[in-house]
């Protein structure tokens, strides 16, 4: 069974600027997960998808960071404009379902603001 | 997060010794998620607790929760250098998945 894809694997950018990622999930997962993990820490939630709807963006600093999950499959996070505090790694899940179920995640893309 | 407090923070150990690593939550824990990561990659799923009492192992890996459902316990039985990296808990509190701050483990040859 193929895995969480992410892409880019690394980014560089300046600050101010604007990136976006990548997340192809586990086929059929219905649930999707974007976390920030800044060095040193667990990783925190931004958004969760339920197919293409929004079940949770409580912690997504919307005056900068949208997601979307097209048709409920692919998803991509963007940064606009992207903050020094914004450097981290973006880890995105997928899940059969929301609660129970154990969520697979991919490599992650590592973001580096400068 | 704080829902979720793991201790200790780090660990160094002689390989073939023995150690655990703590999960405490401040609310009832309906599941409960046992991931390893190494630096800069993506978490590894290791075990799922869901019944207070439950016991899970894989390999050297025995993890439980307890049975009052706030604590889980990760224990390592005869450490390998293979075992090193950061043990994360993670739980449904608010029907989604949160993460403890991880423990980072350090397995001396």
């Amino acid at each position: 069974e193929a895995g969480v894809a992410q892409s880019p694997r690394y980014k560089i950018i300046e600050k101010r600027q604007s990136v976006a990622f990548w997340c192809n999930p586990i086929s059929g997962h219905a649930t999707l997960y974007w976390y920030q993990q800044i060095l040193g820490q667990g990783p925190k939630l931004l958004i969760q998808f339920q197919n293409n709807g929004v079940v949770d963006d409580s912690q997504l600093p919307k005056d900068r960071f949208s997601a979307e999950r097209l048709k409920g499959v692919d998803s991509t996070l963007k940064i606009q404009p992207a903050k020094l505090e914004d450097s981290a790694v973006y880890l995105c899940a997928s899940s059969l379902v929301s609660v129970n179920t154990e969520a697979f995640f991919g490599q992650g893309t590592r973001l580096t603001v400068v | 997060s704080q829902e979720l407090e793991q201790s200790p923070q780090s660990l160094i150990v002689q390989e073939g010794k023995n150690l655990t690593i703590n999960c405490t939550s401040s609310k009832t824990l309906y599941g409960l998620y046992w991931y390893k990561q190494k630096y800069g990659e993506g978490l590894i799923f290791l075990m799922m607790l869901q019944k207070g009492g439950e016991e899970k192992s894989h390999e050297k890996i025995t993890a439980k929760l307890d049975e009052k459902k706030q604590q889980s316990s990760l224990h390592i039985t005869a450490s390998q250098p293979s075992h090193a990296g950061i043990y994360l808990c993670g739980a449904d509190i608010t029907n989604d998945m949160r993460f403890g701050a991880g423990t980072r483990l350090t397995v001396k040859p």
